[in-house]
């Protein structure tokens, strides 16, 4: 079956720039997304059709995709970025996320 | 309040069945994909079911298929996933979820409800 392969974990002090990284062979031909899920609370997209903010997500955040790995990049991270980050492709009509990366802002 | 709201969720023995329920507010159902997602204990997010705006197309993970079945009553606002034979990996929290297909993700998430199967 197909997978994504997320780093399990990475830090970053508040306000540098931190990336995380999801990998999959089909990533360069169908769109990805990013969601972000604090404790006890539910997934909040962040980041879709690779690289474009829904409404009410700041500006730091950003998305891309290079063929086989897409990126989420956070730029001047904050304390409340602090949670879970999930990637999310589509792979021949069905869906497919990253094992998740928790981000510690320390 | 723009909002989906999950029950159903119990302790229930393996081989056992139950139904989930996701109630919407706020929006017309009808003008979107639903899906369903888990998060079993300790693990990542898994999607498990979609169905189309007036649930004729349905799709499933390999591993609930013949199994669980996903339905939608856009009248009463509310999107369904089946249950049965549940087997103890089935145990997770899981999510109802609003795919607008002009996104290709999904925009709209309720807070879940928890499942878990033990003898």
């Amino acid at each position: 079956s197909y997978e994504l392969t997320q780093p399990p974990s990475v830090s970053v002090s508040p306000g540098q720039t931190v990336t995380i990284t999801c990998s999959g062979d089909k990533l360069g031909g169908e769109y990805s997304s990013w969601y972000q899920r604090k404790p006890g609370q539910s997934p909040v997209l962040v980041i879709y059709q690779d690289n474009k903010r829904p409404s009410g997500i700041p500006e730091r955040f950003s998305g891309s995709n290079s063929g086989s790995t897409v990126t989420l990049t956070i730029s001047g991270t904050q304390a409340m970025d602090e949670g879970e980050y999930f990637c999310q492709a589509w792979d021949s009509g069905t869906v497919v996320f990253g094992g998740g990366t928790k981000l510690t802002v320390l | 309040e723009v909002q989906l709201v999950e029950t159903g969720g119990n302790l229930v023995q393996p081989g056992g069945s139950l139904r989930l329920s996701c109630v919407t507010s706020a929006f017309n159902l009808g003008s979107y994909w639903m899906t369903w997602v888990r998060q079993a204990p300790g693990k990542g997010l898994e999607w498990v079911a979609s169905i189309n705006k007036d649930g004729s197309e349905k799709k499933y993970v390999d591993s609930v298929k013949g199994r669980f079945t996903i339905s939608r009553d856009n009248a009463k606002r509310s999107v369904f996933l089946q249950m049965n034979s549940l087997r103890v990996e089935d145990t997770a929290l899981y999510y109802c979820a609003r795919d607008p297909d002009y996104l290709d993700a999904y925009d709209l998430w309720g807070q879940g409800t928890m499942v878990t199967v033990s003898s």
